[in-house]
């Protein structure tokens, strides 16, 4: 069983539709979760970044933190075409400065 | 703000053969990462300096694999002997004192 689980999709959904991307994992000491975005043939970018459980809104994303069940959510609203992507989710023990343990990534299209 | 340089961008070599990449942080980022990633995979951490020193390699298979940041700001990557398991896209990450660490391009390398 890998450290993180993440469904690798793809997933297509019309333009202005609410995305919703998971992951689980297994190591219960993981404190710091982010989602991370790339775009083809370009490195990772992060998104958002949240500490231990609760919810993060930044814009039209909201993290959302489950500890109790080891399960994170990225949720996007209004979607938009630029939005496609292969979107990681990313775990670590200390910090967003350590090591990270990614998740295999979700492609996401969002179509015209 | 100029992010991180990496090159070069693709590479293709015969199995058996050496390889070199190399990095350029971001300005005044201490600490560097080097991430292999598979395709259809997410990021793995190979190696994390602080400045010049390494502070985390245990991912690193250092029978092929070597890395180097001798002044604490460029480094290279190195495999040799390549082996057909080693094609992957080779990210380059920097951080300054935050949680986030920043992306290069990467290098795509191919082993035939």
């Amino acid at each position: 069983q890998k450290e993180v689980e993440q469904d690798p999709g793809p997933l297509s959904v019309p333009e202005g539709a609410i995305v919703s991307l998971n992951c689980t994992y297994s190591n219960s000491a993981f404190q710091y979760f982010m989602w991370y975005r790339q775009y083809s043939r370009k490195g990772p970018e992060l998104l958002m970044y949240t500490y231990s459980s609760g919810n993060k809104e930044d814009g039209r994303f909201t993290a959302q933190v489950d500890k109790s069940s080891k399960y994170i959510s990225l949720f996007i609203r209004d979607s938009q075409p630029s939005d496609s992507a292969t979107y990681l989710c990313a775990m670590s023990l200390t910090g967003g400065g350590n090591k990270l343990t990614f998740g295999t990534g979700t492609q996401l299209k969002v179509e015209l | 703000e100029a992010g991180v340089a990496q090159s070069p961008r693709y590479k293709i070599i015969e199995k058996r053969q050496s390889v070199a990449f190399w990095c350029n942080p971001i300005s005044g980022h201490a600490t560097l990462y080097w991430y292999q990633q598979i395709l259809g995979q997410g990021p793995k951490l190979l190696i994390q300096f602080q400045n010049n020193g390494v502070v985390d390699d245990s991912q690193l298979p250092k029978d092929r694999f070597s890395a180097e940041r001798l002044k604490g700001v460029d480094s290279t990557l190195k495999i040799q002997p390549a082996k057909l398991e080693d094609s992957a896209v080779y990210l380059c990450a920097s951080k300054d004192a935050g949680n986030t660490q920043y992306f290069g391009p990467g290098t795509r390398l191919t082993v035939l």
